[in-house]
């Protein structure tokens, strides 16, 4: 399978932990972005890198950082982490960092902090 | 503020009746209007994007400047179009990301 990848699946961690999901984005593409899905905020927009750099920012907390490798795959670290950060974790990847590219979504990590 | 409203958490219709997901954007300036679906345990897919004017799966979308809004319809539901529906903005130029709405459940019943 030549699309995004993210690993892993599922998470479950207490809070004050910290943790770092991982996304590979399609070969080829990037630009990769971070988005947060929670029951009551939707699919929100975190971050975006391109070709290494960080191109874009969104509602991200300070907590949360990410980076892009040499290799294109890129790292969400979460820390601190607190019972509202549970929630679905989707990577997306394109080939360009503007409009006109059209992103690939990940299958998500589902995040539970107990 | 750039945002995406979608007015119904849930619609639910027979299989073989008209549907009408809505969509209402608040951007100044030329957004990009995409359609995104979620099937179940399957990841989120670009369903349309306003851009290419073409229907997909029976679906199409209009762009309606004056109204801001971006519906999707269709017009003989089938069971297999049972899904999660998010409607998104994308501002233009080197703006990368999606503005997502909250999402429509789209169920079909036979």
């Amino acid at each position: 399978d030549s699309g995004v990848t993210q690993t892993p699946k599922h998470l479950i961690t207490a809070t004050g932990q910290r943790v770092t999901l991982r996304c590979s984005p399609r070969s080829g593409d990037l630009s990769v972005y971070w988005y947060q899905q929670s029951l009551d905020q939707g699919l929100q927009f975190l971050i975006q890198y391109y070709n290494g750099e960080e191109r874009a920012k969104g509602n991200i907390l300070e907590r949360f950082s990410a980076q892009q490798f040499p290799d294109l795959h890129s790292e969400l670290n979460l820390s601190s982490l607190e019972l509202g950060d549970s929630a679905l974790y989707f990577c997306a990847s394109s080939v360009g960092a503007g409009s006109g590219s059209e992103q690939f979504f990940g299958p998500g990590t589902r995040l539970t902090v107990l | 503020a750039q945002r995406v409203t979608q007015p119904e958490k849930l619609l639910s219709v027979f299989k073989g009746a008209p549907v009408e997901l809505k969509c209402n954007y608040s951007y100044s300036g030329s957004p990009e209007l995409f359609w995104y679906v979620q099937y179940s345990r399957q990841r989120l897919q670009l369903l349309l994007r306003h851009i290419s004017r073409e229907s997909i799966k029976g679906f199409t979308a209009d762009l309606n400047k004056g109204e801001t809004s971006f519906h999707l319809k269709k017009p003989f539901a089938q069971e297999e179009d049972s899904a999660m529906y998010y409607c998104a903005l994308r501002g233009g130029g080197s703006q990368g990301n999606l503005i997502f709405g909250k999402g429509t459940k789209l169920s079909v019943k036979p």
